[in-house]
């Protein structure tokens, strides 16, 4: 089974901040990473989609990169509404998620 | 508007039984793959299992293999998890989720809202 790593598992940001999370897996998985956004109560939102190409819909200051076992979402400008628990997850063999990374804004 | 709507959790003893159930809407269900994935409280996410379209094709997660059974009916636009012999460690919210179909792999554009399964005497 493929292990996904983030880094960090928290952090705290401030409005404006440009904010990135990494990801990394125990084998190679080519370009087949996706970054999911869940806040408290509710279903994870998917944000980006084979490591780098926006979903329908999410704001333009997201974005994602990398390609083999180290990977990399970025948020250009904080916003208030992007504090939540960031996922990756890989779909080069059978799904698996990293462990969350939690974003707090200041 | 894609919806998906869990249904069926509750509490149940350990080695007891559940079967979830997602309703679908706003788009044809016999097309997509369909999985389960769940969250144990304060916990990340954890796939559970996939479905393709017409029901041929079935995966597990090493730790509900034998226990749990993934199904379908597309004339009903339902998915099912049929969970037994269940243990603490499976009290989770369960999510039923639709792939997209555009990752190259599994990825999940839709989630329903969540069913929440405790498991305890």
């Amino acid at each position: 089974d493929i292990q996904m790593t983030q880094s960090p598992s928290s952090l705290s940001a401030s409005v404006g901040d440009r904010v990135t999370i990494t990801c990394r897996a125990s084998q190679s998985i080519n370009r087949f990473l996706n970054w999911y956004q869940q806040k408290p109560g509710k279903a994870p939102k998917l944000l980006i989609y084979a490591a780098s190409s926006l979903h329908s819909g999410v704001p333009s200051r997201f974005s994602g990169s990398g390609s083999g076992t180290d990977f990399t979402l970025t948020i250009s400008s904080l916003q208030p509404e992007d504090s939540a628990t960031y996922y990756c997850q890989q779909s080069y063999s059978t799904p698996s998620f990293g462990q969350g990374t939690k974003l707090e804004i200041k | 508007e894609v919806q998906l709507v869990e249904s069926g959790g509750g509490l149940v003893q350990p080695g007891g039984s559940l079967r979830l159930s997602c309703a679908a809407s706003g788009f044809t269900f016999s097309s997509y793959w369909m999985h389960w994935v769940r969250q144990a409280p304060g916990k990340g996410l954890v796939w559970v299992s996939r479905i393709n379209s017409d029901g041929s094709s079935i995966s597990y997660a090493d730790s509900v293999r034998g226990r749990f059974t993934i199904s379908r009916d597309n004339a009903r636009n339902t998915l099912y998890l049929q969970m037994s012999s269940l243990r603490a460690e499976d009290t989770a919210v369960y999510y039923c989720a639709r792939d997209s179909g555009y990752c190259g792999g599994d990825c999940y554009n839709s989630w329903g809202q969540g069913t929440l399964v405790t498991v305890s005497s």
